[in-house]
């Protein structure tokens, strides 16, 4: 059983298109969040959402939205795709939404913009 | 603002040896501290967390850390490694006061040579 699952694993496209990332957790979990790793494998937070209502939004350029259809799906959509923009990005969950609680990451979406 | 720094990128260090992680944090607050790794291509695991009360925490795969506060200091130690610890390894820290943001360090990769 996956506990947290994102597709698809790798995604090649160009500059200016849009894509999306989808991921899912069958934890049960009310927090999910999404980070993306740099080549330097440098982790940041991008988004967290807690029972579909957002609560951490870092600064992230408005091409990256991010969509949560119900507790166990967070979504990330990102328009008009930029070099800077190849990473690879985690989802992850956690049990609750304030400090302490372990989260669940996910095996990483490999975005590569060319 | 808080932030961690892992001092060592690279620990290379042979099969049966023991090793030590460097981690420390700055923040003005209490808050609580994690170390996860990542194997290659995969997502983060939770090896250990420091919430409260004892310093010394046991964690996964023989694992330990020991927070030390004096110092804003928790690293990871390791009595004997195996080729398989191979990975990288991050420290994270979470402002006990804050939600569930996790800040990460840049991540030491541990190298082990039979």
């Amino acid at each position: 059983d996956t506990a947290v699952s994102q597709t698809p694993k790798y995604l090649v496209t160009q500059m200016g298109n849009d894509k999306s990332i989808k991921c899912e957790q069958n934890l049960g979990h009310d927090t999910m969040y999404w980070y993306k790793q740099d080549s330097k494998k440098f982790l940041k937070i991008m988004f967290s959402y807690n029972n579909k209502e957002l609560i951490i939004n870092e600064t992230v350029p408005n091409r990256f939205s991010p969509k949560s259809p119900d507790k166990a799906h967070l979504n990330l959509h990102i328009n008009s795709l930029e070099l800077g923009d190849s990473a690879v990005y985690f989802c992850a969950s956690s049990q609750g939404a304030s400090g302490g609680y372990e989260q669940y990451f996910g095996p990483g979406t490999r975005l590569t913009v060319t | 603002a808080q932030s961690v720094t892992q001092l060592d990128s690279q620990v290379p260090v042979f099969e049966e040896a023991p090793v030590e992680l460097r981690c420390n944090y700055s923040s003005s607050v209490s808050v609580y501290l994690f170390w996860y790794v990542q194997y290659p291509n995969q997502g983060l695991q939770l090896l250990l967390k420091y919430l409260s009360g004892s310093t010394l925490v046991k964690g996964i795969n023989g694992f330990e850390a020991e927070f030390n506060k004096s110092q804003t200091s928790f690293h990871l130690r390791k009595p004997s490694v195996h080729i398989s610890d191979t990975a990288e390894y991050f420290c994270a820290v979470n402002p006990s006061y804050n939600t569930d943001k996790l800040i990460f360090g840049t991540g030491t990769r541990l190298q082990v040579f039979p």
